[in-house]
């Protein structure tokens, strides 16, 4: 299996700009999750999807942030209007359902607002 | 509230000795606890967890995390470090049981010096 997919691995935009984030899970998984990593804030979960429907968005920083998964081999998140202070690594991770199930984690996206 | 904790933001330790990385958690309930590795520019991944039974729990590369739960921790040990386990670990909780969310802690920077 080749594992949760992430594209692109690097993103480097300007303030104001439209930037999509995009994962492919792990077939055969039904929960999606979005995390954020920063030195500051550390690991936080943004949304997670079970079976493609959003089950938990309290983490989504401001409506200027959205997440859609239009079915179960893809998942976007979107930013738009991007600021400096969303610069970070975006993780995807994707897990069988039940909490008894790991999750499996992308390799991330470095993305850098200016 | 479900929560974790990570007193250690760095553990420091020679090649060849022994190897403790801290968690402690606050559940109501039976506790489902996961440690993963943070490789530099590397997605998280899973080394084991404690769902039920046995209290000591064996995972990846030759990590053991031992469950106490008179004490509410789940520390991470190996008997000997290498350098490669040099990494940043993460203990993470189930948030409740009808939910995949994980809640992690803020991470122990490993450091293993030859």
């Amino acid at each position: 299996d080749a594992g949760v997919i992430q594209s692109p691995r690097h993103e480097v935009t300007e303030m104001g700009q439209e930037v999509t984030l995009r994962c492919k899970p792990i077939s055969g998984h039904n929960s999606l999750f979005w995390y954020r990593q920063t030195m500051m804030r550390g690991l936080e979960l943004l949304i997670y999807f079970n079976n493609n429907v959003p089950i938990d968005d309290s983490g989504m920083p401001e409506d200027r942030f959205s997440a859609k998964m239009p079915n179960a081999s893809f998942s976007t998140l979107k930013i738009q209007p991007s600021e400096p202070r969303d610069s970070a690594v975006y993780f995807c991770a994707s897990s069988l359902e039940g909490g008894a199930s790991q999750q499996y984690f992308g390799p991330g996206t470095r993305l850098t607002v200016t | 509230a479900q929560s974790v904790a990570q007193p250690e933001d760095q553990v420091n330790v020679a090649e060849g000795n022994p190897l403790t990385v801290k968690c402690t958690y606050s559940v109501s309930g039976n506790p489902y606890l996961f440690w993963y590795v943070q490789y530099p520019n590397r997605g998280l991944q899973f080394l084991l967890k404690y769902i039920t039974g046995d209290n000591l729990v064996k995972g990846s590369y030759g990590f053991e995390a031992e469950f106490n739960k008179s004490q509410t921790s789940f520390h991470l040990k190996k008997p000997s470090a290498l350098v490669s386990d040099s990494a940043l670990y993460f203990c993470a909780v189930r948030w409740l049981y009808n939910t995949d969310k994980l809640i992690f802690g803020t991470g122990t920077r490993l450091q293993v010096f030859p």
